[in-house]
């Protein structure tokens, strides 16, 4: 069964028009992550969620903004697309606290692909 | 600087053949993991292998295997009889930890497609 669930799989936007793409999962794990992946590129962290706390990549356009309602859901939401934003766009989790090594590694969603016409 | 390097773009082989992913990186810190995460067609990232900077031991999980060498910095991977179900893109990605890192926040190398032809 799917743990980390985003939906939809494929969303198509129009140029300037306000997106928002959703993850939830049932792994109860704290902190949840938005990752960008242009097309034959690495996945590039865009930021996460720490719990309640945002965390926000240095490099991460303010076109991209994220929301965090309870522990299950993360929503991404690009105010106004253009067609560079169009991406696979992955949502994962993991569970830790405090020192790094008593972290679970990270788990992906199947991914939402955005194409921006 | 911290960066993970896939030197290999794209492996072509036959099934039934070995093959083997190399991956470098760089890193600012003395804790840090080293993950490999398999993307097939569909999307997901799925999860292959964890190693911390202080474990240097090999592992082998069926015809999976992994070679993580500090003084090279390294971290190789290796299909032994590969499969068509091998074919994915293949990423070999770094958490550094106390850089405000967690196991979640990583970076990945630019991965390898590998293609498994019958």
């Amino acid at each position: 069964d799917a743990m980390v669930i985003q939906n939809p799989r494929y969303q198509v936007t129009q140029f300037g028009k306000p997106v928002t793409l959703s993850c939830s999962q049932t792994l109860n794990h704290n902190v949840m992550y938005w990752y960008q992946q242009k097309s034959s590129q690495a996945p590039k962290l865009l930021f996460h969620y720490y719990d309640k706390d945002f965390n926000n990549e240095a490099d991460t356009p303010d076109n991209f903004q994220s929301r965090r309602p309870n522990t299950s859901f993360c929503f991404l939401d690009i105010r106004s697309p253009g067609l560079g934003d169009a991406a696979m766009y992955l949502c994962a989790t993991s569970r830790g606290v405090g020192a790094g090594l008593l972290w679970t590694e990270a788990f992906f969603g199947q991914g939402t692909r955005l194409t921006v016409v | 600087a911290q960066k993970v390097t896939q030197a290999q773009t794209e492996i072509s082989v036959v099934e039934k053949e070995d093959v083997t992913l190399d991956c470098v990186y760089e890193t600012r810190d003395t804790t840090y993991y080293l993950f490999w995460y398999k993307q097939p067609p569909s999307g997901e990232l799925v999860f292959l292998i964890r190693r911390n900077s202080f474990d240097e031991q090999n592992e082998i999980s069926g015809r999976y295997s992994w070679n993580f060498q500090k003084s090279t910095s390294s971290f190789n991977f290796t299909i032994t009889a590969s499969q068509v179900v091998d074919s994915a893109v293949y990423f070999c990605a770094l958490s550094e930890l106390n850089y405000g890192g967690s196991q979640g926040n990583l970076i990945f190398g630019k991965g390898t497609k590998l293609s498994v032809k019958p």
